[in-house]
């Protein structure tokens, strides 16, 4: 069964405290991981997309690494401002059936000042 | 302004009245999709539309309908809502399906 499986559920940092976040996959060939931060009461906003195994994306603070079986979302010198939902999600290859995406359940980070 | 829109944002019905929630895109976007977001369950894809004319079910269809008449527009529709789809949806849209998606801001459903 395909799926997508965040760690931790839940992160405090402190400001300027370094970390990453995990998700891992088991999808019938990858064609895309995507990263999306979510705030409260608002709907997930794109940060990465990732395609190949060893392919890196940076953005800011945020930095996303992809291989076979994972991704890692790193954060770097986070601030308040981080807090938020990380979402992973992952595009199977079905075949004839192109438009399913898989999501994880979620990261929330919590950056202390 | 680029953007998905969603309506009613909030809404409180009954079991049984049929309620249709909107979406509507400006970006010219080919590929459509809604979610459904419950806590400890995540996101969950309920339906999705390649291009017009064109949708396809995703891991939680059951109970609802959708439509694609038009590009830019992507309803979803309870017939016969139940309690068990109180959630908050989300709808979606992007060029292509391997593209990223632009969210709306939500809509939370109360099925009493």
């Amino acid at each position: 069964e395909d799926q997508v499986t965040q760690s931790p559920e839940a992160l405090r940092l402190q400001e300027g405290e370094s970390s990453s976040l995990n998700c891992s996959y088991t999808v019938s060939g990858l064609r895309g991981l995507f990263w999306y931060r979510q705030d409260p009461g608002k709907g997930p906003e794109f940060l990465f997309t990732l395609y190949s195994a060893g392919e890196e994306k940076e953005k800011e603070r945020l930095k996303a690494t992809l291989t076979k079986k994972e991704s890692f979302l790193h954060i770097t010198a986070p601030k308040p401002e981080d807090s938020a939902t990380y979402l992973c999600a992952s595009r199977p290859n079905y075949g004839g059936s192109q438009g399913n995406l898989i999501f994880g359940k979620g990261t929330k980070l919590s950056v202390k000042p | 302004e680029a953007q998905v829109t969603q309506n009613p944002r909030y809404l409180i019905t009954v079991t049984g009245k049929k309620l249709t929630v909107t979406c509507s895109q400006n970006m010219n976007h080919e590929y459509m999709s809604w979610y459904r977001q419950d806590p400890g369950l995540g996101l969950r894809q309920i339906y999705y539309s390649m291009n017009v004319e064109v949708t396809d079910k995703g891991d939680v269809p059951e109970g609802y309908k959708v439509s694609r008449k038009e590009k830019r527009n992507f309803p979803l529709i309870l017939e016969s809502p139940s309690p068990n789809q109180t959630s908050l949806y989300f709808c979606a849209s992007s060029y292509y399906s391997n593209q990223p998606q632009h969210f709306g801001d939500g809509t939370r459903l109360s099925i009493l």
